[in-house]
């Protein structure tokens, strides 16, 4: 059980394009997903907190127009990287919550921004 | 602002070996406290969570947290090398509501066969 999924697993894109990131949970409802980024050799960053139905919640200098966060349904959460350029090149992982304490990742989306 | 701090390592330990890993947090209310193992290029996996004070334990895993010394620590009994991988301590606040986990930034773990 708790197992999230996300796609795409890596994505390299132009400078300048948009890139959206899914991420599922797969046999539970989350009622809430976090997003992560994590660069090399650093530990996770946390992005945004979002609730099925409502607006993320943005963690202190994450711009909000740049990283859109949709969580349309109790099982899917969206992250979509606006203009995207080469510093925003990092792996991003989700994480989501049944409604206990415990958060399960997805995978991860290894993302290159040329 | 909740601080988790782990020794970033590298931990060495023979195969066989008992790991063990140590972290501190500087929020006194929180209540929440997990491991995470990840492997390189991969995502972090959920290995042991612990709420109360004492030890849990869960195979070769073994959780131990003290909240009056802000200490929380993770034992790997007979260590494998597929054990190698960087531990993650994360740590959330007090009530359901304190959704956010706040991670260390992992100590290393190398098994040596």
């Amino acid at each position: 059980g708790a197992v999230v999924s996300q796609h795409p697993s890596r994505v390299i894109c132009k400078s300048g394009t948009s890139v959206k990131i899914e991420c599922r949970s797969l046999d539970f409802q989350a009622t809430t997903m976090f997003w992560y980024r994590q660069f090399p050799k650093k530990s996770l960053m946390l992005m945004a907190t979002s609730n099925e139905g409502s607006k993320a919640t943005y963690e202190q200098g994450v711009e909000k127009d740049k990283f859109l966060i949709n969580h349309a349904s109790l099982t899917l959460s969206t992250l979509t990287v606006t203009s995207a350029h080469p510093e925003d090149s990092s792996f991003y992982i989700c994480s989501a919550r049944e409604g206990g304490r415990e958060q399960f990742f997805g995978p991860g989306t290894r993302l290159t921004v040329l | 602002q909740k601080e988790v701090e782990q020794n970033s390592g590298p931990l060495s330990v023979p195969e066989g070996a008992i790991a063990s890993l140590n972290c501190t947090y500087s929020d006194r209310g929180s209540q929440s406290f997990f491991w995470y193992r990840q492997y390189s290029g991969k995502s972090p996996e959920l290995i042991m969570s612990i709420y109360s004070n004492g030890d849990k334990e869960d195979g070769r895993f073994t959780a131990q947290l003290n909240k009056a010394s802000q200490y929380v620590s993770l034992l790997i009994r007979d260590s494998q090398p597929s054990d190698s991988a960087t531990y993650l301590c994360a740590v959330n606040g007090p009530g359901t509501g304190a959704n956010n986990l706040f991670f260390g930034t992992g100590t290393r773990l190398t098994v040596i066969p």
